[in-house]
């Protein structure tokens, strides 16, 4: 699975748009970029995840450049809730089994008032 | 919610105890997994379970062992635990493929 590379952290203030980057520029054809979060105390959740063309749920938007070599998570109106280590992580998708994923340091992203 | 339960919450115990934790989930998913996760590290793989057969043990010492038994549970029994076994133990399920990962909020074990 490729490697990733984020901030260690990043301040936003409380209700404007939070913009997380991610590298990964040794990403294969045939991975996937996945977004979690993990807020203190509790586990990992999921955020979102993309291949090549822009994603948006309700939480998040998802940004992959057209080389899929860096993407942004966006969260629009980040709230004090959002604060947590954000990590953005690359895996290969194999339709018949569960698929491993290996965490690195993440982004601390702090929500100002 | 995230509709995967871990038991105990929290767990104290010493180096010639032994403990199992529990995991559970009623998401229909047919893959579990258990993570690590010590202070200031990032989380750490330990185990993979598809279909309740173990596809992946990412060199994990034997004093941990896992079992499960349907695709619903999930445990890990311990043993003979070093200080250094003292960690946020995570556990998740999966569908197959592409679908993410569900978290448990863990265990927090204490080895004394």
């Amino acid at each position: 699975d490729a490697k990733t590379t984020q901030p260690p952290s990043m301040d936003c203030a409380e209700g404007r748009a939070a913009n997380l980057p991610c590298n990964h520029s040794t990403i294969s054809g045939n991975e996937y970029v996945y977004w979690y979060r993990q807020i203190h105390s509790q586990g990992p959740q999921y955020i979102i995840h993309g291949l090549k063309n822009n994603e948006t749920n309700e939480m998040a938007s998802l940004i992959i450049t057209e080389d899929r070599k860096s993407s942004t998570l966006i969260l629009p109106h980040a709230t004090l809730r959002d604060t947590a280590v954000y990590y953005c992580i690359v895996r290969v998708s194999i339709y018949n089994q569960g698929g491993k994923l290996i965490f690195g340091q993440g982004t601390e992203l702090s929500v100002k008032p | 919610e995230t509709g995967v339960t871990q038991t105990p919450r929290h767990l104290v115990m010493g180096m010639t105890n032994k403990k199992s934790l529990k995991c559970e989930q009623h998401l229909g998913h047919n893959a579990m997994y258990w993570y690590k996760q010590s202070a200031k590290k990032p989380l750490e793989l330990m185990f993979v379970y598809n279909f309740k057969e173990q596809t992946e043990n990412n060199s994990v010492p034997s004093r941990f062992s896992p079992e499960c038994p349907n695709s619903s549970h999930l445990f890990l029994h311990l043993h003979t635990l070093q200080p250094e076994d003292s960690a946020l133990y995570l556990c998740a399920s999966s569908p197959l493929g592409l679908q993410p990962q569900h978290f448990g909020d863990g265990t927090r074990l204490s080895i004394l």
